[in-house]
């Protein structure tokens, strides 16, 4: 079993709409949790990270449910910039990172 | 303040050719990580350093991959005997202490 997965999408939204991703993974023991974004042919770079109480950040919402092993984040009032794959990342120990293969969003004009 | 660099930021390469790869760390970030990442796909872990521990190899896909980190700062990604299968961008990162990864530009190499 994979330590995250996602729903690879894609995901394919009108500007101005919400959308939602989650993640699952695998081990109880997780301590941290981020979202890190991915533009095409680039290098993932942070979002934002994961708080057990949830965070917002303007446009974005991260959710975490520890009883559940889910993390979810929520972009509002989609942009055109949105479009990007979103990796959901989980680390077990402080320092080994385990990333999912990621979610495609693409916002539609 | 400087981010992560790699070099070369491509490298194409004949079959059974061994390539190097470089990445510059973050200063003072004790973690560096190689990953590499196929067309369309997610990340594959290779290999990660922390400070003066021995390295969690448990990534590398054949005793084909070897890295190294010296002095605790820059690292060598070697590949020996290169093939087309290598064909990937390899990306590193640096990271302090469960803190957030910081990625270079990548490595894109072309094995032909």
């Amino acid at each position: 079993r994979k330590e995250v997965e996602q729903d690879p999408g894609p995901f394919n939204v009108p500007e101005g709409a919400t959308v939602a991703f989650n993640c699952t993974y695998s081990n109880s023991a997780s301590q941290s949790f981020f979202w890190y974004r991915q533009d095409c042919r680039k290098e993932p770079k942070l979002l934002m990270s994961v708080y057990s109480s949830g965070n917002e950040d303007g446009r974005f919402t991260a959710q975490l449910n520890r009883a559940s092993q889910y993390i979810s984040l929520l972009i509002r009032d989609s942009k055109l910039s949105d479009s990007a794959t979103y990796l959901c990342v989980v680390t077990v120990t402080g320092n080994q990172f385990y990333f999912g293969t990621g979610t495609s969003l693409t916002v539609i004009p | 303040g400087a981010g992560v660099s790699q070099s070369p930021s491509n490298k194409v390469t004949e079959k059974g050719k061994d390539v190097e790869l470089r990445c510059d760390p973050i200063s003072g970030h004790t973690a560096l990580y190689w990953y590499r990442q196929s067309l369309g796909q997610g990340l594959e872990f290779l290999i990660y350093f922390q400070g003066n521990s021995a390295p969690d190899k448990s990534g590398l896909p054949s005793d084909r991959f070897s890295a190294e980190r010296t002095g605790g700062s820059v690292s060598t990604l070697t590949i020996q005997r290169t093939q087309q299968e290598d064909s990937a961008v390899y990306l590193c990162a640096s990271s302090a202490w469960a803190n957030e990864q910081f990625f270079g530009p990548g490595t894109r190499l072309t094995v032909l």
